[in-house]
């Protein structure tokens, strides 16, 4: 149990299909993240969320939409996807530290995408 | 931000000391140096975190020296389930500065 829970673990989805991913946390934590990992390739940062605002969008394509309705619960609305975008998308949050600055990430266990 | 770079791939037999080296020559006055390990299929785990000199815990040991430039995690006695990628991270991790960007990581893997 890692403290952040992703769901689904695994998504097929057709290149028309619109879906969503899902991550909890239940940390306490005000900063969440969205990253994705393709085969053999090093985690890619997507989206920032500090306090609900977003506060990095690393050149994402708008098929890819986020939401963060509170500090807790952060979603990945997908929508008209490319195979190419099959990957594990990893969540994780981070807290803020005494000294008022940023904890290390937790990470969830991964949504297994594959997109066809 | 400051730029990692680290060995690719490593081998190491059961019961022997890892230690894996990760270089930031651009490391900035406000920036710690965080490790992290993944196994397949799952989200990556803090191991360790430093900003200068030595730091201990119940898993590893992060050597940093002066000039911060350059750092290394040193597992000590693995064994066959500490294969996994090891990331090192260097970044402020001050308020707002929480963009953590991964590098390619040590893909590290213990023989019997």
């Amino acid at each position: 149990e890692t403290g952040v829970t992703q769901t689904p673990r695994h998504l097929v989805m057709g290149m028309t299909n619109k879906k969503s991913l899902k991550c909890e946390q239940h940390l306490g934590h005000n900063a969440m993240y969205w990253y994705k990992q393709s085969a053999k390739k090093p985690l890619e940062l997507m989206f920032v969320y500090n306090f609900k605002e977003q506060t990095e969008n690393n050149s994402v394509p708008s098929r890819f939409s986020p939401e963060c309705p509170n500090s807790s619960h952060l979603f990945l609305h997908l929508h008209t996807l490319q195979p190419e975008d099959s990957a594990l998308y990893l969540c994780a949050s981070s807290g803020t530290t005494l000294r008022g600055g940023n904890s290390p990430l937790h990470f969830g266990n991964g949504t297994r995408l594959t997109v066809t | 931000l400051a730029k990692t770079t680290q060995p690719i791939s490593m081998d190491s037999y059961e019961g022997q000391e890892v230690n894996i080296t990760c270089s930031h020559n651009n490391i900035a006055t406000n920036d710690y140096i965080t490790w992290y390990q993944q196994f397949p299929s799952q989200g990556p785990r803090f191991i360790i975190q430093g900003y200068k000199t030595k730091v201990t815990n119940e898993v590893a040991s992060l050597f940093i020296p002066a000039d911060r430039k350059s750092s290394t995690l040193s597992l000590p006695r693995v064994s066959l389930s500490d294969t996994a990628v090891y990331y090192c991270l260097v970044g402020d991790l001050g308020v707002g500065g929480n963009q953590f960007y991964f590098g390619t990581g040590t893909s590290l893997t213990v023989i019997p």
